[in-house]
């Protein structure tokens, strides 16, 4: 059972718009939420974090949104450019352990 | 700057051969992570270590071992290779998380195992 989804495999956005990746789960214990980005041939690298007593951590042009009765977060990215076409996981902590959950990833295409 | 590395990018093995990889950490990290990823399934955990010597399984530990003699290293065995083990497979090293925050996880650059 998938606790953490992103249901848009793929998003095509052009550069300069913006860009709203989305992600749902499903366990109420998830006590953080990232976000990595990965490019082809290299591992994940973190992007930003939401700790689950805020609704909104912003980061330069990354901005996160948690929405915790709807149990969905979203990552905002604006301006998009080219460099960020990558793969987005998101990701979500189970309170009291080092785990963490992964989504299936969006793959976002910033088009010039 | 942290540095995750692994033993190949790329290995093709055949079936019914036993397979190491190797994952290296320079951060003094306690944590150690086995992850694979495949299309459409995202990244999955399949062994954890919080300590040397120490391992706990992830979601998909079938089929896989895993070994812990020093802190800095981290070794993912498939002990007898089949195909439905051709994957991407990432080791990750963190910190402990403290109850006050939360330790990123830090990632190797992956590698791509065929098994034919």
């Amino acid at each position: 059972d998938q606790q953490v989804k992103q249901n848009s495999p793929s998003l095509s956005v052009q550069e300069g718009r913006i860009s709203i990746l989305n992600c749902d789960y499903t366990n109420s214990m998830f006590d953080y939420f990232l976000w990595y980005k990965k490019y082809p041939a290299e591992g994940p690298t973190f992007l930003i974090s939401i700790s689950s007593i805020k609704d909104k951590n912003e980061d330069g042009r990354f901005t996160v949104f948690l929405n915790k009765s709807a149990k969905h977060l979203s990552l905002h990215i604006v301006p998009s450019q080219p460099g960020d076409s990558a793969v987005y996981f998101c990701a979500a902590s189970v309170y009291n352990t080092d785990k963490l959950i992964f989504g299936t990833g969006t793959r976002l295409q910033v088009f010039p | 700057d942290v540095k995750v590395t692994q033993s190949s990018r790329y290995l093709v093995k055949r079936t019914g051969e036993k397979v190491f990889l190797e994952c290296v950490q320079d951060m003094d990290h306690e944590n150690m992570f086995w992850y694979r990823q495949d299309p459409g399934l995202g990244l999955r955990l399949i062994y954890f270590s919080y300590d040397v010597k120490m391992k706990e399984k992830g979601d998909i530990p079938e089929g896989y071992s895993v070994s812990r003699e020093k802190k800095e290293r981290f070794s993912l065995i498939l002990e007898s290779a089949s195909t439905n083990q051709t994957s991407m497979y990432l080791c990750a090293s963190s910190f402990p998380t403290s109850g006050m925050s939360w330790e990123t996880q830090y990632f190797g650059p992956g590698t791509r195992l065929l098994v034919l």
